[in-house]
């Protein structure tokens, strides 16, 4: 089946630093991707919509500049999370839908954990 | 706006029971609905899904039944296995064209004893 492979999945940062997270389509190209972000006990919660070549589309009450998507190729969308702070500590998951055939399916990767200290 | 609900866990049923986990939607339109589930260090995978009402999705012994009338999406198994052990994740595409983002509910960890 399609992989998605999310990178890294777990990173420790500083308050104030910035970090960046990668979600790569491994055997399927994917114009939309879309970033997820899940609280403890809670459901996921999708941020932004990404799609190749295009600024993303956030979702209401999401912030842009603290949360930079780049999609710049079919395999590649990265989520930068700026100035990081303790209330950004969460589960980050991205999915990918692929575009060669009409499916109409996400595979999703397996999330990154991130905390902030 | 759109929002899925499903059964709280965890569930722990003994091997070879029968399982329902409960899942509700609210959405307008017509949207698809889907059942992902996700073991212990992977990421979310597709179970079964249902594109219009009253369509039947299965896979892996697992059904589901697209209710309009009900607005449910109930996930069936008629005999658990330990391996089927996970959480379960009710999920909804507004549009149905694949290019919207999924509305998930919280969750269901599903617990098999052997």
């Amino acid at each position: 089946g399609a992989v998605v492979s999310q990178h890294p999945s777990w990173v420790i940062c500083k308050s104030g630093t910035s970090v960046k997270i990668e979600c790569r389509s491994l055997d399927f190209q994917a114009t939309t991707m879309f970033w997820y972000r899940q609280f403890p006990k809670q459901s996921l919660m999708l941020m932004a919509t990404s799609n190749e070549g295009s600024k993303a589309t956030y979702e209401q009450g999401v912030e842009k500049d603290k949360f930079l998507i780049n999609h710049a190729s079919l395999t590649l969308s990265t989520l930068t999370v700026t100035s990081a702070h303790p209330e950004d500590s969460s589960f980050y998951i991205c999915s990918a839908r692929d575009s060669s055939l009409a499916k109409n399916i996400q595979y999703f990767g397996a999330g990154t954990r991130l905390s902030v200290l | 706006g759109d929002s899925v609900t499903q059964m709280e866990g965890p569930v722990t049923l003994s091997e070879e029971a029968f399982l329902t986990i409960n899942c509700t939607y609210t959405a307008t339109g017509y949207p698809s609905l889907f059942w992902y589930v996700q073991y212990p260090g992977e990421g979310l995978q597709l179970l079964l899904k249902a594109t219009k009402a009253d369509d039947k999705g299965s896979n892996k012994g697992f059904e589901a039944t697209y209710r309009k009338e009900t607005t449910s999406f109930h996930l069936e198994k008629g005999s658990v296995q330990v391996s089927d052990s996970a959480v379960y994740f009710c999920a909804l595409e507004k549009s149905g064209g694949g290019a919207d983002g999924l509305t998930f509910g919280k969750g269901t960890h599903l617990i098999i004893q052997p």
